[in-house]
């Protein structure tokens, strides 16, 4: 079956501590998304890839990190910079394509990180 | 004003009703438009894109007014597993670093549709 998956589905995490978030596609998709969602909030996204080795700052990218060294991976690491973690983390894939064109983002099932 | 603004609800409403939800969008050069889908504690599915002309899918009609920058999601015949949040997405042409478009998602309108 296609799709995205994410793991883990819930997350602990300590104080001062890096956790890391797992998103892989086997879509064939160019473009993958991490995205956050907050009680009353829509989503915000924290970083973006639209190729492999190649990754961009969304609105709220300070104290995240992200790699993309494969095109069906893209691993969210939370640091401890963030203070205010605890929220339900979604990775989103699409095709990719060029400004103007239609980007449907198809999502996995998320993560739910939760400070101890 | 938020760029993507929902009644976030909840709307109750009795099983087989038609409803309806409206969203309005900040950025008038906004391109695309999509309805999506998310159930309780799980991720947004997509539903419906919205075209220009407006289209329907079974019970599911999404309409576009540009004029008015607002799109709609009509429900007729609403059944319990109706009952999620419904997530109005614009892509508003903002082009990202490297490329793409960013999509802007409202916060949400909550159905429950009930017995």
């Amino acid at each position: 079956d296609g799709g995205i998956t994410q793991s883990p589905k819930y997350l602990f995490r300590k104080e001062g501590q890096n956790v890391t978030l797992s998103c892989e596609q086997n879509l064939n998709h160019d473009a993958m998304y991490w995205y956050r969602q907050d009680p009353g909030q829509g989503l915000r996204l924290i970083y973006y890839s639209q190729i492999v080795n190649d990754f961009q700052k969304g609105d709220i990218a300070e104290g995240y990190s992200v790699s993309r060294e494969k095109k069906e991976s893209f691993p969210l690491t939370v640091t401890s910079a963030q203070k205010n973690p605890t929220a339900f983390y979604l990775c989103a894939s699409s095709i990719g394509g060029f400004p103007g064109q239609q980007e449907t983002q198809y999502f996995g099932p998320g993560t739910r990180l939760l400070v101890l | 004003r938020k760029e993507v603004e929902q009644d976030p609800g909840p709307f109750n409403v009795p099983e087989g009703a038609t409803v309806a939800f409206n969203c309005t969008y900040s950025n008038s050069a906004s391109q695309s438009f999509f309805w999506y889908r998310q159930d309780c504690r799980k991720e947004p599915k997509l539903l419906m894109s919205v075209y220009s002309s407006g289209n329907e899918d079974g019970r599911f009609t999404a309409q576009l007014n540009r004029a008015s920058q607002y799109i709609s999601l009509l429900i007729r015949d609403s059944k319990l597993s109706d009952s999620a949040t419904y997530l109005c997405v614009v892509n508003m042409l903002r082009i990202l670093t490297g490329g793409g478009n960013k999509l802007t998602f409202g916060t949400g309108t909550q159905l429950k549709v009930e017995l």
